[in-house]
């Protein structure tokens, strides 16, 4: 059983911090990396992916892999409000095409 | 602004009855995606499509179909509705990669 993991959350971060946000999946044999954001009510919208260890950053997202330990984590750097949302992590497995596994999400809320 | 539009927005039908989610892309994407998201839980595939005619189950597909006659049209048919597919519907599209990119602002389907 492929398997995603996240906190639920919620996690706290005031306004203009750093939030770390974490994904652990339980097959060695993944591939590609993704983060999802979803606002209450809304639909999921890609935000970042990465394919391979190390960092990859776009703007104040940062997403960190790390293969050997099998964890994938989102860095949001000086946290907005508008960033509170939940925060979807997807992970896709050699052979499985577009078959995308999800966590079930981290819910962040950025204080003012 | 949306260029993946799904219908009805929402949905309250009784036991029994046969329904037709719609979808619809204007971005020419080759990739179609069906989810399920219940409140608080993680997207599970129900039936995704490379392009028109090539149509593959996900991991909640044995009560539903789908046709992909034409590239932009990606309808999702249950021939019996029962209460356990109360839910909320997303469709999504992508166009060379694997991952879903866009996704429709979703059907919430009640069945009572």
């Amino acid at each position: 059983q492929k398997e995603v993991e996240q906190n639920s959350g919620p996690l706290s971060v005031p306004e203009g911090a750093i939030a770390s946000l974490n994904c652990t999946y339980s097959d060695r044999g993944s591939q590609s990396f993704f983060w999802y954001r979803q606002y209450s009510g809304k639909s999921p919208e890609l935000i970042m992916f990465i394919y391979s260890n190390g960092d990859k950053e776009d703007g104040r997202f940062t997403a960190q892999l790390n293969k050997a330990s099998q964890y994938v984590s989102l860095l949001i750097r000086d946290s907005q409000p508008s960033d509170s949302a939940t925060y979807l992590c997807a992970v896709s497995y050699t052979g499985t095409a577009s078959k995308l596994t999800f966590g079930t999400g981290t819910r962040l809320q950025v204080t003012l | 602004e949306a260029d993946i539009y799904q219908t009805p927005r929402y949905l309250v039908i009784g036991t029994g009855k046969k329904i037709t989610l719609e979808c619809s892309q204007t971005m020419g994407h080759d990739k179609m995606y069906w989810y399920q998201q219940d409140p608080g839980m993680e997207l599970h595939l129900i039936h995704y499509s490379y392009g028109v005619n090539s149509t593959e189950k996900g991991d909640l597909s044995s009560e539903s179909t789908v046709s992909r006659i034409r590239t932009e049209h990606f309808p999702l048919t249950l021939e019996s509705a029962r209460p356990s597919h109360t839910s909320q519907y997303l469709c999504a599209s992508s166009s060379t990669r694997q991952e879903p990119r866009t996704f429709g602002s979703g059907t919430r389907l009640t069945v009572v």
